[in-house]
């Protein structure tokens, strides 16, 4: 059975910084992981795909990374800003457009 | 971009009545939808497949016949929740595969109180 972690559950940090969310998953048969970013009482907005062929995907601001032989993932936000602050979700797609969510990591960043 | 809208945002209920709950892809077709359910402070998990045309597909432990689910058309799917009990409070969640783009678009979410 697939299982989706993500460390650390909360995390807070001063504005500009830049920070690392992480994923690991145990089960590395996957065909794409994807992360999202869900605000409080909202629904999920997507912030990158990655293919389990692929290595990164880069938007902006946010990097993604996909070792899937070691089944981790993270997602690198440079030069944070307040408007950045929400729950971040990694989720693995096991197959059939399936998704295993994490349990997410609550962000905060402080102006 | 992709748009998935959910309808009703919230809604509140007596415990014993059916609450229906619609998720539609505004501006692209989706033959395959997910329903998803969402505890305060926990992850999303997944509820059930929802197939345009044919029967949906449930997650090993949710009651088929308490969430019924019906996929109308390529831009519809509705959830019921049938003779709803307070433990059915939750924020539910759809979903919208989109074929071109091998991602799903989720929805803003519906919360159910049920009381």
């Amino acid at each position: 059975k697939q299982e989706v972690t993500q460390i650390p559950a909360a995390l807070s940090v001063p504005e500009g910084e830049n920070l690392v969310l992480n994923c690991s998953f145990t089960d590395s048969a996957i065909y794409n992981l994807q992360w999202f970013r869900q605000d409080p009482g909202k629904g999920l907005t997507s912030l990158l795909l990655i293919q389990s062929s692929q290595r990164e995907q880069t938007s902006g601001r946010l990097n993604a990374s996909l070792d899937k032989s070691s089944g981790r993932s993270t997602l690198y936000i440079a030069a944070s800003q307040p408007g950045d602050s929400a729950t971040y979700l990694c989720a693995v797609n096991r197959g059939a457009q399936k998704l295993v969510f994490g349990q997410g990591t609550r962000l905060t960043i402080n102006p | 971009g992709a748009v998935v809208s959910q309808h009703p945002s919230w809604v509140i209920c007596k415990s014993g009545t059916s609450v229906k709950i619609e998720c539609r892809s505004l501006d692209f077709q989706a033959t395959t939808m997910f329903w998803y359910r969402q505890f305060p402070k926990q992850s999303l998990m997944l509820m059930a497949t929802s197939n345009e045309g044919s029967k949906a597909t449930y997650e090993q432990g949710v009651e088929k016949d308490k969430f019924l689910i019906n996929h109308a058309s390529l831009t519809l799917s509705t959830l019921t929740v049938t003779s709803a009990h307070p433990e059915d409070s939750s924020f539910y969640i759809c979903s919208a595969y989109r074929d071109s783009t091998y991602e799903q678009y989720f929805g803003p979410g519906t919360r159910l109180t049920v009381t």
